[in-house]
């Protein structure tokens, strides 16, 4: 079965950091560009950063440039989000999934929360 | 950036009949779309890509139509677990981005 489990979200201050994993299995992970895509509460669903199966292409979308950095372990099944600098408005449950066009599948979820 | 609006905001029918979704472009985004099924505390699920093609173990109940600016997601004789809401995401025009989705809820 093709899977993907976040952890590492939880409460931070503003300011502060967080990183983010994304455990993959049931397929070739090295084969497959990755996302991260977050939705804050109430909103919508919103595309963060992606990277390209060997790690040499990374892209952000503006407002976390800069602050975020997405990387991965292919040797491990393991996708990251580096977090800095968080804000309020960084509030959001942040899916790991698999693909850059469409996204299939996707992870549960976690929660990071920017309070303080 | 590409707008996605999605309408309507929120869609009331009743088990067994059908429903249509529609998503607006504010540019062309030829046939990169996709749709997603989200249920609160679940992961969102892919329905339909490149506008028209239904992903693994998506019953043929469920359809979507449409290129350019104008998409359509289609779903006949609604059951209980298609009541969620419904995204659509263009992957054509970089940065690529979500419509705000469609709320179907049981009527």
């Amino acid at each position: 079965e093709v899977q993907l489990v976040e952890s590492g979200g939880g409460l931070v201050q503003p300011g502060g950091s967080l990183r983010l994993s994304c455990g993959a299995s049931g397929f070739s992970f090295s084969n497959f560009w990755m996302t991260w895509v977050r939705q804050a509460p109430g909103k919508g669903l919103e595309w963060v950063a992606n990277i390209k199966e060997d790690g040499s292409q990374k892209d952000y979308v503006d407002f976390v440039k800069g602050r975020f950095t997405i990387s991965r372990d292919n040797a491990k099944n393991s996708l990251y989000l580096q977090m800095n600098s968080l804000r309020a408005e960084d509030t959001a449950v942040y899916y790991c999934v698999r693909g850059i066009g469409w996204f299939d599948p996707w992870g549960q979820g976690t929660l990071v929360t920017v309070s303080s | 950036e590409t707008v996605m609006t999605q309408s309507p905001a929120t869609l009331s029918v009743s088990p067994g009949e059908g429903a249509t979704l529609s998503c607006r472009a504010s540019q062309s985004v030829s046939s990169k779309l996709a749709w997603y099924l989200h249920k609160p505390g679940q992961a969102p699920r892919l329905l339909i890509y490149d506008a028209s093609t239904r992903a693994t173990g998506v019953p043929s109940r469920v359809s979507g139509s449409g290129s350019g600016t104008e998409f359509t997601l289609t779903i006949s004789g609604l059951h209980s677990e298609d009541f969620a809401i419904f995204y659509c995401h263009q992957y054509n025009n970089w940065p690529y981005t979500f419509g705000q989705g469609t709320k179907l809820e049981i009527k």
